[in-house]
C-alpha cells in the first residue's frame, strides 16, 4: 500500500512561517488533503486537492505539490495553530492513506 | 449547518462487540459517504471503512475486513460502525468523517467530522 512520511515535529515562533512537508511517491501526481488537529479535538480539513481552501480558513494556509512531496505552509503563525497535522492521500486499492502526522509546537 | 454527533464512549471487555452511531444532520445524508477513521491514544489516524449511504455498499481497510460492518439508515440519518472480536489494541476513538459521492474519491477530502467516540478494551 502507499506510504506517506512526514517529520515528527516542527517548530515555529509566532509571526514566522511553518513548512510542513509530506513525502510520498510521485505524490505529486496525487490529490493532496491536509488536517489540523489540536488536542483533544477533531480532525479539521484546512487544505483540500493540494491547494484549495474550505470556507472559513485563514489565507495564511497554503499547499502545493511537487514531485515526491506535498508542502503545508503556515504564514505568520500564531498561537491558535498549534496542533498535529496530517497529510492524505487516496491509494489505488481504494484506501485512504494518512501521513504519520507532524506536531507544530509554536514557541 | 452540517453536524455529525457520535455516540457516547464505550467500556468492553476483549472480545466483546461494540457499537458507534454517527447522526448526521444539516445536509442530503444520502449525497455524501460516510467513513470512519480510528486514532489510538497518542497515536495517529487510520482509515477502516466507507459505506455509501445511498445503495448500503461498502468498503474495508484490509485490516478491518472481516471484523467491521458498517451500516446506515437513511430514515434517521445515521450511520453506524460495528466492531467486533475487540482487542486491547483496538482501545481508540473512533470517528465518523463525511465524503462527498458527487465527486471521484481520489479527489475528494474528508470534510466534515464527527467529534469521536472513545471505546476502551479492558479485562
Amino acid at each position: 500500500s502507499y506510504v506517506l512520511t512526514q517529520a515528527p515535529a516542527v517548530s515555529v515562533a509566532p509571526g514566522k512561517t511553518a513548512t510542513i512537508t509530506c513525502g510520498g511517491n510521485n505524490i505529486g501526481t496525487k490529490s493532496v488533503h491536509w488536517y489540523q488537529q489540536r488536542p483533544g479535538q477533531a480532525p479539521l480539513l484546512v487544505i483540500y486537492d493540494n491547494d484549495d481552501r474550505p470556507s472559513g480558513i485563514p489565507e495564511r494556509f497554503s499547499g502545493s505539490t511537487s514531485g515526491n512531496t506535498a508542502t503545508l505552509t503556515i504564514s505568520r503563525v500564531e498561537a491558535g495553530d498549534e496542533a498535529d497535522y496530517y497529510c492524505q492521500v487516496w491509494d489505488s486499492i481504494g484506501d485512504y492513506v494518512f501521513g504519520p502526522g507532524t506536531q507544530v509546537t509554536v514557541l | 449547518q452540517v453536524q455529525l454527533v457520535q455516540s457516547g464512549a464505550e467500556v468492553r471487555r476483549p472480545g466483546a462487540s461494540v457499537r458507534v452511531s454517527c447522526k448526521a444532520s444539516g445536509y442530503t445524508f444520502t449525497t455524501f459517504y460516510i467513513y470512519w477513521v480510528r486514532q489510538a491514544p497518542g497515536q495517529g489516524l487510520e482509515w477502516m471503512g466507507r459505506i455509501n449511504t445511498d445503495s448500503g455498499g461498502t468498503n474495508y481497510g484490509q485490516k478491518f475486513q472481516g471484523r467491521v460492518t458498517l451500516t446506515s439508515d437513511a430514515s434517521i440519518t445515521t450511520a453506524y460502525m460495528d466492531l467486533s472480536r475487540l482487542r486491547s489494541d483496538d482501545t481508540a476513538v473512533y470517528y465518523c468523517a463525511r465524503v462527498d459521492r458527487g465527486s471521484p474519491s481520489s479527489v475528494t477530502p474528508l470534510d466534515n467530522w464527527g467529534q469521536g467516540t472513545l471505546v476502551s478494551v479492558s479485562s
